[in-house]
């Protein structure tokens, strides 16, 4: 069993900051993980995602992510943050097919908010 | 956009009363969600389907049942609506051989 844990539920900063989002997931077998974002009233956008490859995925909007697997984690940056960027953002995982048997079940991280300040 | 409705998109109902969610979607992909959003709990899965009259429990199923007669309709059933249940719902879909999914804009359920 997969699970993801975001580590604090709010995050606030200065406009023009860097923007660091906390994500550990924890695997038995290799993962695939994602970042989602989600403006009030709306649903999951998605931002970003890792699957093999290269451990440094660029996303939409700036952000970026970068893969550690000895530090099991999947953290989500960005340089300058703006405004617009204010949102809810969740890490998922969900498990390399072993069989096709994982049907791309997504485990979420329970969200961090960001505020951005002028 | 994905080609994914949601309805309705806002209702309130009776605890004890049947409720119904659909999801919609226009581009045959095979494989079909139902989360729940929650405070403090991010997102988790009810119910999926992984194509027609083919679906399974996800981690939150209790009090939940779901149906999919057609590729391109996913539903979702609260036999007896209990207060437990308000959230708000969100259908998502993922085509074979790709690895992200994506999301309807989301129902919300009030229970009194």
């Amino acid at each position: 069993a997969q699970s993801v844990t975001q580590l604090g539920s709010h995050v606030s900063v200065s406009e023009g900051a860097l923007v660091l989002l906390r994500c550990n997931y924890s695997s038995s077998v290799p993962p695939y993980l994602f970042w989602y974002v989600q403006y009030p009233n709306q649903g999951l956008q998605l931002l970003l995602k890792y699957t093999t490859g290269a451990t440094l995925v660029k996303g939409i909007n700036g952000f970026e992510a970068e893969f550690k697997k000895s530090e099991t984690s999947f953290h989500l940056t960005k340089p300058s943050a703006h405004m617009s960027d204010a949102a809810e953002y969740f890490c998922a995982v969900s498990l390399a097919n072993a069989g096709g048997t994982s049907y791309g079940k997504l485990t979420f991280g329970q969200g961090t908010i960001l505020t951005v300040h002028p | 956009d994905a080609g994914i409705t949601q309805s309705p998109r806002h209702k309130v109902t009776e605890t004890g009363t049947p409720v119904t969610l659909r999801c919609h979607q226009t581009e045959n992909h095979r494989y079909m969600y139902w989360y729940r959003q929650d405070p403090g709990h991010g997102l988790r899965l009810i119910h999926y389907s992984y194509g027609v009259k083919d679906t399974d429990k996800g981690e939150v199923s209790d009090g939940y049942s779901v149906s999919r007669s057609k590729t391109e309709d996913f539903l979702l059933t609260l036999e007896s609506a209990t207060s437990s249940q308000t959230s708000v719902y969100f259908c998502a879909i993922k085509s074979a051989g790709h690895y992200e999914q994506y999301f309807g804009p989301g129902t919300r359920l009030t229970v009194t």
